[in-house]
């Protein structure tokens, strides 16, 4: 079975720009979690999508979204980038939601902001 | 939120020995889970173990809820063991957590 799958692997963008990255669950995940990772903050969580909706949030600004699509993909949108959204972006897939089922990682996004 | 606190925060042994690396955390879980993360950044799964004890190898995890605290338990360390461990835990509804991170180095 095919793992967790991140596109791109490695992004440079300059500030005020847009980033869109893109994560494939395992098949038959239904549930995707966002986090970022940084030197400073470690690994923090950003959302969590099953079926569709958002469960959960983190504590970041309104310009980090998400969404789900219906075959469980989910993609993450950053707007106006700042230098301090340069991070290593991390999705997770689990069967069910994160409270009760084990999490398998992806290789993750390099996103540097110029 | 759940606070979750991991020790040592670094780590160097010689080949051969053997570790302990601890997790606490704040209050009570749903999910635990040990990671190893490669330098390439990549989060490898270790256990998923909300309670009791498992073993994988040369690696075994025991995790007391009842006390709030796991550990992960590495033996004839090799170079390849190199890198950070990360505990990770949730609660019902809530957000994973993770700790800061153990990291280890395996000197040949």
């Amino acid at each position: 079975k095919a793992g967790v799958t991140q596109t791109p692997r490695y992004l440079i963008k300059t500030r005020g720009q847009q980033v869109t990255l893109s994560c494939s669950p395992i098949s038959g995940h239904r549930s995707v979690s966002w986090y970022q990772q940084t030197p400073g903050q470690g690994l923090q969580f950003l959302f969590e999508y099953f079926s569709e909706t958002q469960r959960n949030k983190g504590n970041f600004p309104g310009r980090f979204s998400g969404r789900q699509f219906s075959n469980s993909r989910s993609e993450m949108n950053v707007s106006t980038l700042e230098l301090g959204d340069s991070a290593l972006y991390l999705c997770a897939s689990s069967w069910g939601t994160s409270w009760g089922n084990e999490q398998f990682f992806g290789p993750g996004t390099r996103l540097t902001v110029l | 939120g759940i606070q979750v606190e991991q020790s040592p925060p670094d780590l160097i042994l010689q080949e051969g020995a053997n570790s302990t690396l601890r997790c606490n955390f704040s209050d009570s879980v749903n999910n635990l889970q040990w990671f190893h993360q490669n330098p390439w950044g990549q989060l490898i799964n270790l256990f998923y173990i909300p309670s009791g004890t498992k073993q994988n190898g040369r690696l075994s995890a025991t995790t007391v809820a009842t006390e709030r605290y796991s550990l992960l338990y590495i033996s004839s360390s090799q170079t390849t063991d190199s890198g950070v461990y990360f505990c990770a835990v949730v609660n019902y509804g809530q957000n994973f957590v993770f700790g800061p991170g153990t990291r280890l180095s395996v000197l040949p």
